[in-house]
């Protein structure tokens, strides 16, 4: 089975950098993703790590050790709009399944 | 260029009725999921769909079904409604099975009373 692990909640303040953490079990790793969700919105795709390192797509950035099973994403300069929830999700060796943690609420304060 | 976009947005049901959920891809993605989110839980996989065939399933009763039609289209259906069936649905679709990165849709929030 497959089973992710992340923060619940986390609060930092505007222009801080925040880095979110996700741990994961999994029978068939193929690649961790990243996604935002704001209130009553639709997750909107952030980034995707299928090798060991870092990507980089302006204030944020991706890291994933697979050898840990662990990645983290990392917000820097932080706006107001940040506040949302954020999700990890495991994609499955066989391409077609994402099993997705259950979330991290970001809070920024001005 | 139109998102994904799904219909209804808001639906209630009662217990034991069916439900019928549809879905529009982004034009010229030929890939489309579907996944149920529950209150404060991340969305769960239900069902892909490439080139009209069904090529991933999730951990769901029997009671749930999905099609693709030549379009591109998908419709999620739900049988025999239950308590615990309540929850978002949300549509993802992408270009290629193998994509990485799924374009959601806002979602239908169903509620079984």
């Amino acid at each position: 089975g497959q089973s992710l692990e992340q923060p619940s909640e986390v609060t930092a303040v505007e222009g801080a950098i925040v880095q979110i953490n996700c741990t994961y079990q999994t029978s068939g790793f193929y690649g961790l993703s990243w996604y935002q969700q704001h209130d009553g919105g639709a997750p909107t795709f952030l980034s995707y790590n299928a090798l060991d390192g870092l990507e980089e797509t302006g204030r944020f950035s991706s890291f994933l050790s697979r050898s840990d099973s662990y990645g983290y994403l990392l917000l820097q300069e932080l706006q107001m709009k940040d506040s949302a929830s954020y999700f990890c999700a495991v994609r499955e060796y066989n391409f077609n399944k994402f099993y997705f943690g259950s979330g991290t609420k970001l809070n920024v304060k001005p | 260029d139109a998102g994904v976009t799904q219909s209804p947005t808001h639906l209630i049901k009662t217990r034991g009725q069916q439900v019928t959920l549809r879905c529009s891809p982004i034009s010229g993605h030929k890939s489309v999921s579907w996944y149920q989110q529950v209150l404060g839980q991340g969305p769960q996989f239900i069902f892909q769909y490439y080139e009209k065939e069904e090529r991933g399933r999730g951990n769901f009763p029997d009671r749930f079904s999905a099609r693709q039609f030549p379009n591109y289209s998908s419709e999620l259906n739900v049988n025999a409604l239950l308590l615990g069936d309540s929850a978002l649905y949300l549509c993802a679709s992408s270009l290629e099975q193998g994509a990485y990165g799924y374009t959601f849709g806002s979602g239908t929030r169903l509620t079984v009373v």
